[in-house]
């Protein structure tokens, strides 16, 4: 039973395709996440959505759309794709955005994408 | 807005060795800490987390780690690693300022366990 899914796990493609990446959580939460760990394994949140609605867009080239048909899936669609984008993303979930900060996140597997 | 910092980018220790890793944070209310484990190959998963209370928080696997607030430490300590801790953790801080909460890592320190 997994808790994040992520689908797919490897993405190779090339300069200036246009790839989505998929991501459901069966935890009943209210709270996705997309982060992007570059090669340095740097972990930086790029959007956070609460209950279909976009909370956190931080400063992501507007080639990145994320949407969420509902409060169980992130998607990240991902347009022009660069060299610079090659990297794992990871989507995650908690139980709410707000309140004193107090819950876990729980990650899914993570997508390598590799854009050649 | 917060941050944090992880000083050790790698440590190679032998299996039964003593670990400790640091975390420092900055910021000055009220936070909530994390230490995220990532085994090779697979999604961070939570080792222990502190809100309040007893600053020495013990997690899974043996793992265990204090909170100094004089110092904004949270380091991560284990008395004896094992082969199977080589993985990279990730300490992380949320701040309880009500609002919309956003995590942040720090930039990892990977672990090696040489048997």
């Amino acid at each position: 039973d997994t808790a994040v899914s992520q689908t797919p796990k490897y993405l190779v493609t090339q300069m200036g395709n246009d790839k989505s990446i998929k991501c459901e959580q069966n935890l009943g939460h209210d709270t996705m996440y997309w982060y992007k760990q570059d090669s340095k394994k740097f972990l930086k949140i790029m959007f956070s959505y609460n209950n279909k609605e976009l909370i956190i867009n931080e400063t992501v080239p507007n080639r990145f759309s994320p949407k969420s048909p509902d409060k169980a899936h992130l998607n990240l669609h991902i347009n022009s794709l660069e060299l610079g984008d090659s990297a794992v993303y990871f989507c995650a979930s908690s139980q709410e955005a707000w309140g004193e900060g107090r819950n876990e996140q729980f990650f899914g597997p993570g997508t390598r994408l590799t854009v050649l | 807005a917060q941050s944090v910092s992880q000083h050790n980018h790698h440590v190679i220790l032998s299996e039964a060795a003593s670990l400790e890793l640091g975390c420092n944070y900055s910021y000055g209310g009220t936070v909530n800490l994390f230490w995220y484990v990532q085994y090779p190959g697979q999604h961070l998963q939570l080792l222990l987390k502190y809100f309040s209370g007893d600053p020495l928080v013990k997690g899974i696997k043996g793992f265990e780690a204090e909170f100094i607030k004089s110092k904004f430490s949270f380091n991560l300590r284990k008395p004896s690693v094992q082969w199977s801790d080589t993985a990279e953790y990730f300490c992380a801080v949320n701040v309880g300022s009500g609002g919309y909460q956003k995590v942040t890592f720090g930039t990892g320190t990977k672990l090696q366990v040489i048997p």
